[in-house]
């Protein structure tokens, strides 16, 4: 059975700050590993997609890299800002469906 | 481009009734995908359609839950005879072409089943 597990559930950190959240996944054979982001109450907004043959992704002040040998990925925020705060899920498949992790809730303090 | 469209946005039902949701995705989006997530969890994968055809159904779609997609546009989720458990947000996704190109979720259908 696939799983995806992201640690830490909750991370708290102020303002400027650069901040890495985890993700690791179960499945060898990864096709895609995405990162959304999730606001209270909202849907998902897609941050980055990361192909098997690709190593990182980046957008912005966002960057993703995928380490399949090791089953991680990782979500580096540079300059973290309170509008960067909520909480953030990696989700690893193809074109039939996503696997979820939790999701890492992100809070950013003025 | 008006991204994925849910409705409705909340529904509160008794236990014992039947509920739908519709889901309008991105046009010329040829994959159409359903999730459920409760609190504190990840989205859970129920079901996937590519055009009309429902090509992937999870165990966690119990024969109370059916969903359509009758011409490979929008999407309808029905759950039957509701309870408690049902209680959720149900997500609607689509996406074009290969599986390398970005998944696009709706705002979410929050179910309360009292």
């Amino acid at each position: 059975k696939q799983e995806v597990t992201q640690i830490p559930a909750a991370l708290s950190v102020p303002e400027g700050e650069n901040l890495v959240l985890n993700c690791s996944f179960t499945d060898s054979a990864i096709y895609n590993l995405q990162w959304f982001r999730q606001d209270p109450g909202k849907g998902l907004t897609s941050l980055l997609l990361i192909q098997s043959s690709q190593r990182e992704q980046t957008s912005g002040r966002l960057n993703a890299s995928l380490d399949k040998s090791s089953g991680r990925s990782t979500l580096y925020i540079a300059a973290s800002q309170p509008g960067d705060s909520a909480t953030y899920l990696c989700a690893e498949g193809g074109s039939e469906k996503l696997v979820f992790g939790k999701g890492t809730k992100l809070t950013v303090n003025p | 481009d008006t991204g994925v469209s849910q409705d409705p946005r909340h529904k509160i039902t008794k236990r014992g009734q039947n509920v739908t949701f519709r889901c309008d995705p991105i046009s010329e989006h040829n994959r159409l995908y359903w999730y459920r997530q409760t609190l504190g969890q990840g989205p859970e994968f129920l079901t996937y359609f590519q055009n009309e055809a429902q090509l992937e159904k999870s165990r966690l779609l119990s024969d109370r839950f059916s969903a359509e997609r009758p011409k490979g546009s929008f999407s309808t989720l029905e759950i039957q005879r509701t309870e408690q458990g049902d209680s959720a947000m149900y997500l609607c996704a689509s996406a074009h072409g290969g599986a390398g190109n970005t998944i696009y979720f709706g705002e979410g259908s929050w179910l309360t089943v009292v």
